[in-house]
């Protein structure tokens, strides 16, 4: 079964404080992303990459940044997190352009 | 511009048939999709159709395509508590297929 885990479900954070969101897939997929989902606004892009160590910006990169180091991993960086970062963080992955695989999500709340 | 939009609620009553709507704005769409969340979990795929069909169906589910008007819909037959759930269309781009643009979602709330 494939599988997309997000290491945490649930963060709260102060404003301020480096936040770290770890995703892996079990899957080989090349292609990895990082949405961001808001009632209202849907999901919306901030990052993804098509390979190791190869990122590019989605619609909303202001803020965030990420790491690829290896294939399986992609991680997601707020440096200092702010109140409206608070929001579901999703994970997914896909091999070409057929299926995203989507992991459970992070909910993150900056205080 | 890549914008795709949806109504955000439908509620239907069990037994009855549900349609969700959505909008896309980009006419070089390659793939048009349809997924599904369901309460505390990711998104999954439902069904999806090429640009270059007018209509799918799967079992229960129905998917139209108009690109004239840029319309997609979903139908949902015999519609069951268990379809309660967000659903988004999402639409894959020409010349960037690896990258979707997905509406802001549809809760559909089925009840008794």
């Amino acid at each position: 079964d494939v599988k997309v885990t997000q290491s945490s479900r649930y963060l709260v954070k102060r404003t301020g404080e480096k936040v770290f969101l770890e995703c892996v897939q079990d899957m080989d997929h090349e292609n990895m992303f990082w949405y961001r989902q808001d009632p209202g606004l849907g999901l919306r892009l901030i990052y993804f990459s098509y390979d190791v160590k190869m990122k590019e910006k989605g619609d909303i990169p202001e803020g965030y940044s990420v790491s690829r180091e290896k294939k399986e991993r992609f991680s997601l960086i707020l440096e200092s997190a702010s109140t409206n970062q608070t929001s579901m963080y999703l994970c997914a992955s896909s091999q070409g352009r057929f299926q995203l695989f989507f992991g459970e999500g992070s909910r993150l709340t900056v205080l | 511009g890549e914008d795709v939009e949806q109504s955000l609620f439908l509620s239907v009553r069990e037994g009855d048939s549900s349609v969700i709507n959505c909008t896309y704005t980009d006419s070089s769409s390659t793939y048009l999709y349809w997924y599904k969340q369901e309460p505390g979990a990711g998104l999954q795929l439902l069904t999806y159709i090429f640009s270059n069909m007018d209509m799918k169906q799967d079992q229960r589910l129905t998917v139209l395509l108009n690109k004239k008007d840029k319309h997609l819909s979903l139908r949902i037959a015999d519609t069951q508590t268990g379809d309660s759930a967000i659903y988004f269309c999402a639409e894959s781009l020409r010349g960037n297929t690896d990258k979707l643009i997905f509406g802001t979602g549809t809760r559909l709330q089925v009840f008794p």
